[in-house]
């Protein structure tokens, strides 16, 4: 069946590094690629996304390149904040079923 | 713009109790989704509303979970018993319609615990 794996966390840098969150996903047919994020008490919202092969979302300095052929949806951001802080999920939506599936999230953590 | 409503946030009640929460989705948004997320995993969906109707609920444990959607506006989750295994976040979230590359949002979820 279709899934997300992404890197277990936590992941801990200190401020103004470079940003990598690896995605990997198994899905049929051409699904759209998201990330969201959760802050600490909040829901999640959406980051960025992609909806077909070769796309780069991009939201506050944060980016993402839909690559059919490694069936990857890698996060990066050049430097990172401490405001950052946060659990970046990676999710598709196959139109088969409209179905969102979700990774199981990397938290980030970032030292000033 | 509003975004999406839940209520209760937090919500402690013993096993075998029942426990509803109640989901306002933004103004406008015909799709309406129910999520549960175990501590330390991604959202998975419970589920989906088109408007009214329920078009996918494969993963609601019909046993004990029930939802509705009057008007197809806001809606109820509810869980009859609850077990000490229901203890999650429970997620709204709601999106103009479904489709390729729609966006969902999501409210700030209902952490459920049961003693």
């Amino acid at each position: 069946g279709d899934s997300v794996t992404q890197m277990e966390g936590p992941v801990t840098l200190s401020e103004e590094a470079f940003l990598t969150i690896n995605c990997t996903y198994t899905a049929t047919g051409y699904p759209s690629l998201f990330w969201y994020v959760q802050y600490p008490g909040e829901g999640l919202q959406l980051l960025l996304k992609a909806t077909k092969a070769d796309d780069k979302g991009s939201n506050k300095g944060f980016e993402a390149t839909y690559r059919k052929e490694t069936t990857s949806f890698h996060l990066e951001k050049g430097s990172v904040q401490v405001s950052d802080s946060a659990v970046y999920f990676c999710a598709l939506l196959y139109t088969g079923g409209f179905k969102t599936i979700f990774g199981a999230g990397t938290r980030l953590f970032v030292k000033a | 713009e509003a975004g999406v409503v839940q209520s209760p946030r937090y919500k402690i009640i013993e096993k075998k109790q029942p426990v509803a929460f109640w989901c306002n989705p933004i103004s406008g948004h015909n799709t309406l989704y129910w999520y549960r997320q175990n501590l330390g995993q991604g959202p998975e969906l419970l589920i989906r509303y088109e408007n009214e109707e329920a078009v996918d609920d494969s993963q609601l444990p019909k046993d004990r979970f029930s939802a509705e959607r009057l008007k197809g506006v806001d809606s109820t989750l509810k869980i009859q018993p609850a077990e000490l295994g229901d203890s999650a976040v429970y997620l709204c979230a709601s999106s103009l319609a479904s489709g390729v590359g729609e966006t969902q949002y999501f409210g700030p979820g209902t952490r459920l615990l049961v003693l």
